[in-house]
């Protein structure tokens, strides 16, 4: 079975510009999870959506926002990037909304902001 | 506010040693704590979750052991080998339904 897979890897982008990173969950997988890691830090939490409903949302501006389909994928949006926005940006997802379970997390989308 | 401490430096160790790896949580009360496994330009991989009715809990070379009074959870790789050289991140969660990450801790086990 595919695992979470990320779109794009990689983007760079310049400040002020918008972004959208795209996830898939695993199949099956009902709840998707979003994360920023900058560098020598752990993943910090930014959204989780169960079922296409927000289920929880992290200390982050409302710049950020996402949204789950249908099929569970989900999208993450940046607006009006700034150069602290620069990071690795990962998706996770897992069979239920509690996160006393298996977080299985893509690769993660590498966004340079110049 | 709640505060997740994890070895801020690398952990260097000989091929064969025991690995033992600290996370340090406070102003929290998880119930239940997960680590994980990342490498280099790849995403966090699931190891071990134990919850805080479990004192311990046993994978393959894996140990975990979570102390509630000490609000600590250790993290031990027996027979430590080149490969398990990785940063290990560990992630308490619970009641604020969110898992909160450490920095993490650089493993690297010398041949």
């Amino acid at each position: 079975d595919a695992g979470v897979t990320q779109s794009p890897t990689h983007l760079i982008k310049t400040r002020g510009q918008h972004v959208t990173l795209r996830c898939s969950p695993i199949s099956g997988h009902k709840s998707v999870s979003w994360y920023q890691q900058v560098l020598g830090q752990g993943p910090q939490f930014i959204f989780q959506y169960y079922e296409k409903e927000e289920r929880g949302r992290g200390n982050f501006p409302d710049r950020f926002s996402a949204r789950q389909f249908p099929n569970y994928s989900s999208e993450l949006n940046v607006n009006a990037l700034l150069l602290g926005d620069s990071a690795l940006y990962l998706c996770a997802s897992s069979s239920g909304p509690d996160f006393g379970q298996p977080q299985h997390f893509g690769d993660g989308t590498r966004l340079s902001i110049l | 506010s709640q505060k997740i401490e994890q070895n801020s430096e690398a952990l260097n160790i000989q091929e064969g040693k025991t690995a033992t790896l600290t996370c340090n949580y406070t102003n929290y009360s998880p119930a239940y704590l997960q680590w994980y496994r990342q490498d280099p330009g790849r995403g966090p991989v699931f190891l071990l979750l134990i919850r805080e009715n479990e004192k311990e809990k046993r994978k393959e070379r894996l140990k975990v052991t979570f102390d509630t009074t000490l609000k600590q959870s250790l993290f031990h790789i027996t027979a430590s080998q080149p490969a398990d050289s990785a940063t290990y991140l560990c992630a308490p969660g619970g009641a604020t339904n969110k898992l909160i990450f450490g920095t993490g801790t650089l493993l690297a086990v010398q041949p």
